[in-house]
């Protein structure tokens, strides 16, 4: 099973600021790798699918890259809205597995 | 608009079927894109993908649950469903369902329900 490890478990950001987070696999998934946003009690939302590519009506502050084993999620200028716990997802290898999630705190 | 809606029991005892269904709206279950999946959320856990259903019955489960879950699909009536036997408390989780994109990222999530097993 490939484990994903996101980085870091926790944010605290201001709004306006640049967010980063990190998804690295256990062994190379290609591209095979998806972002989604938890905000709570609700349930989660597809924002970037196969590493890069924006889905339909996500803002475009929400950007995605990477490939292999390394891959980022990139909140630009974030807005109060943003406040949730964002989760990787790969689908190159059954079972599919998820990272344990990053909690971006609006300050 | 496409939404998922799952209902099912929210208590179940152990030993016992878990038995959730999910109604899909607003698209057709019998897409040739799309698999229909269950995703569960044990609290203060990750998510975990319990197995997926294509409309002509073809599944795929997570090997961690295979030998306990079914899942099927009702295309006349326009949904899926989950059974889960033998439940412990380990199985308290949030149970989703959601829409596939064939094998890969999980497009629409219904709103999810609570399921919690104990005596």
């Amino acid at each position: 099973e490939i484990v994903l490890t996101q980085s870091p478990n926790f944010q605290s950001v201001t709004p306006k600021e640049k967010v980063t987070i990190t998804c690295r696999a256990s062994q190379s998934i290609g591209s095979r790798l998806h972002w989604y946003q938890q905000k709570p009690d609700q349930s989660p939302k597809l924002l970037i699918k196969y590493a890069s590519q924006s889905f339909s009506g996500v803002p475009s502050r929400f950007s995605g890259s990477g490939s292999g084993t390394d891959f980022t999620l990139t909140i630009n200028s974030l807005e109060a809205e943003d406040a949730a716990t964002y989760y990787c997802h790969q689908s190159n290898t059954l079972p599919g597995t998820f990272g344990q999630g990053t909690k971006v705190e609006i300050k | 608009q496409l939404q998922l809606q799952e209902s099912g029991p929210g208590l179940v005892k152990p030993s016992e079927t878990l038995s959730l269904t999910c109604t899909v709206s607003g698209d057709s279950i019998s897409s040739v894109t799309h698999y229909w999946a269950w995703i569960r959320q044990p609290p203060g856990k990750r998510l975990e993908w319990i197995g997926s259903i294509f409309y002509s019955g073809s599944t795929y489960y997570n090997p961690s649950l295979k030998s306990r879950v079914n899942i099927s699909i009702d295309t006349s009536k326009n949904q899926f469903s989950l059974q889960l036997s033998s439940v412990t408390a380990a199985d308290t989780a949030v149970y989703f369902c959601a829409r596939q994109f064939l094998r890969e990222a999980f497009e629409y999530w219904g709103q999810g329900t609570l399921v919690t097993v104990s005596s």
